[in-house]
């Protein structure tokens, strides 16, 4: 295992639910992101924290909702989302965001359904 | 515009046979490139990362290569087993003041007993 952990690994939900996904790293890092992965596309970079503060939102649609309580949680909430918001969401974290040759280490992932 | 492009799509081979995976980026100014393995269920894991003055470095039986002037890397599996089929990621870092992460889309590697 990486060290990454995600619950739920599965998760389906309608347009007017409200949902949260949760990440947590085991690591001792400071950065954790979240991806978004569609089938046949490149991950998409969504939000960067960076020591609890975001530092990156890729032009995410406000009906996600990140939320960085400490260095070792990270959460991911849910609310009106579209079917086309169904992917793999991966959560991963590494020492420090602005270091060019850190690793990210990644989690299993959320495999989401929206209906 | 940075982009990484990856081929083949997808690929079946027979176990203990060889293939070479192929990534070409268009990332200016290139900091390093990383390979990474993505089983089915999990997330990505670095196999290898590549600096601009390293050609070729191996992990067991994937040996990466880098030809900075060309823009090219590959990732060659050499005796493929079971266990290697998965996708594989290129991912390359700019050196700039974002070191902005681009995914290539992924090659998926199907080995055949």
């Amino acid at each position: 295992e990486t060290g990454v952990t995600q619950t739920p690994r599965h998760l389906v939900m309608g347009m007017t639910n409200k949902k949260s996904l949760k990440c947590e790293q085991h690591l001792g890092h400071n950065a954790m992101y979240w991806y978004k992965q569609s089938a046949k596309k490149p991950l998409e970079l969504m939000f960067v924290y960076n020591f609890k503060e975001q530092t990156e939102n890729n032009s995410v649609p406000s009906r996600f909702s990140p939320e960085c309580p400490n260095s070792s949680h990270l959460f991911l909430h849910l609310h009106t989302l579209q079917p086309e918001d169904s992917a793999l969401y991966l959560c991963a974290s590494s020492q420090e965001s602005g270091d060019s040759y850190n690793e990210q280490f990644f989690g299993p992932g959320t495999r989401l359904t929206v209906l | 515009k940075n982009q990484v492009e990856q081929s083949p799509q997808s690929l079946i081979i027979l176990e203990g046979k060889n293939c070479t995976l192929q990534c070409n980026y268009t990332v200016s100014p290139f900091s390093n490139l990383r390979w990474y393995k993505q089983d089915t269920g999990r997330g990505p894991v670095s196999l290898t990362i590549m600096t601009f003055s390293e050609n070729t470095k191996s992990n067991g039986r994937y040996t990466a290569t880098l030809d900075a002037d060309t823009k090219q890397s590959s990732l060659h599996i050499t005796a493929s087993q079971l266990s290697d089929s998965a996708s594989y990621i290129c991912v390359v870092r700019n050196n700039n003041a974002g070191n902005m992460l681009t995914f290539g889309g992924g090659t998926r590697l199907m080995v055949k007993p």
